[in-house]
């Protein structure tokens, strides 16, 4: 079955530090997708970013940036320059096509990043 | 921008209790989720809803869960008799493909005593 570990449990940096978030995968699809989402104190999930397991691209946005290597099965989060306001719980999922061709988010147990003043 | 909404925010029920929950997904969003995450730990798939009908379910949604869409707009999850460890924060989501990605709500934090 899918899996995905975040070995981070709680990760507490001081503003302005860089911080990267770990992600690792298990899965027998050969085309997937995976995720990460921010869950801030409030509770909601917010979509972060999506990728392809055909796409292997870096990807920037901003401060955040995502290093997808297959060949590792990881799919690496980093916050560049971190803020007070990126203090949140970070989960990072793995799509898992069903037997009915539909898909299920497989989520990672998150890391929790303190960003302290 | 679009977004999923989520009704009540908050339930605290008794335990055997029915509670409803109430979710609309985006408007033009074709496929509807449940998901669940107990205080602390990992969120959980429970159930896909597609073409008016269930389309996959996790060991976790049993007979005591439905899923239902009343209208053209709202999806909803009923819990026939809570127990205990239903208390959770309930995840509404949808997507406008199957593989497309899923936007979640603000979820529905459910307490039983």
């Amino acid at each position: 079955a899918q899996k995905v570990t975040q070995a981070q449990t709680e990760i507490s940096v001081v503003e302005k530090e860089d911080v990267t978030l770990d992600c690792v995968y298990e899965t027998r699809d050969t085309t997937y997708y995976l995720f990460w989402y921010k869950q801030p104190p409030s509770g909601e999930l917010v979509f972060l970013i999506r990728r392809n397991s055909f796409d292997e691209q870096n990807e920037i946005s901003g401060r955040y940036s995502w290093n997808f290597q297959k060949s590792t099965s990881s799919f690496n989060f980093t916050i560049t320059a971190s803020q007070v306001v990126d203090s949140a719980v970070y989960f990072c999922a793995l799509s898992e096509f069903m037997n009915t061709g539909f898909q299920k988010l497989v989520f990672g147990t998150g890391t929790r990043l303190l960003v302290s003043p | 921008e679009p977004e999923v909404t989520q009704t009540p925010s908050h339930q605290v029920t008794q335990m055997g209790q029915e509670v409803i929950l109430r979710c609309v997904p985006i408007s033009n969003h074709l496929y509807f989720y449940w998901y669940r995450q107990i205080l602390g730990q990992k969120v959980e798939f429970l159930v896909s809803f597609y073409n008016n009908e269930i389309s996959e379910k996790s060991e976790i949604f049993d007979d005591q869960f439905s899923v239902e869409r009343p209208d053209g707009s709202n999806f909803t999850l009923k819990i026939r008799s809570t127990k205990l460890e239903d208390s959770a924060m309930y995840f509404c989501a949808s997507s406008g493909e199957g593989g497309e990605t899923q936007y979640f709500g603000p979820g529905t934090r459910l307490l039983v005593l």
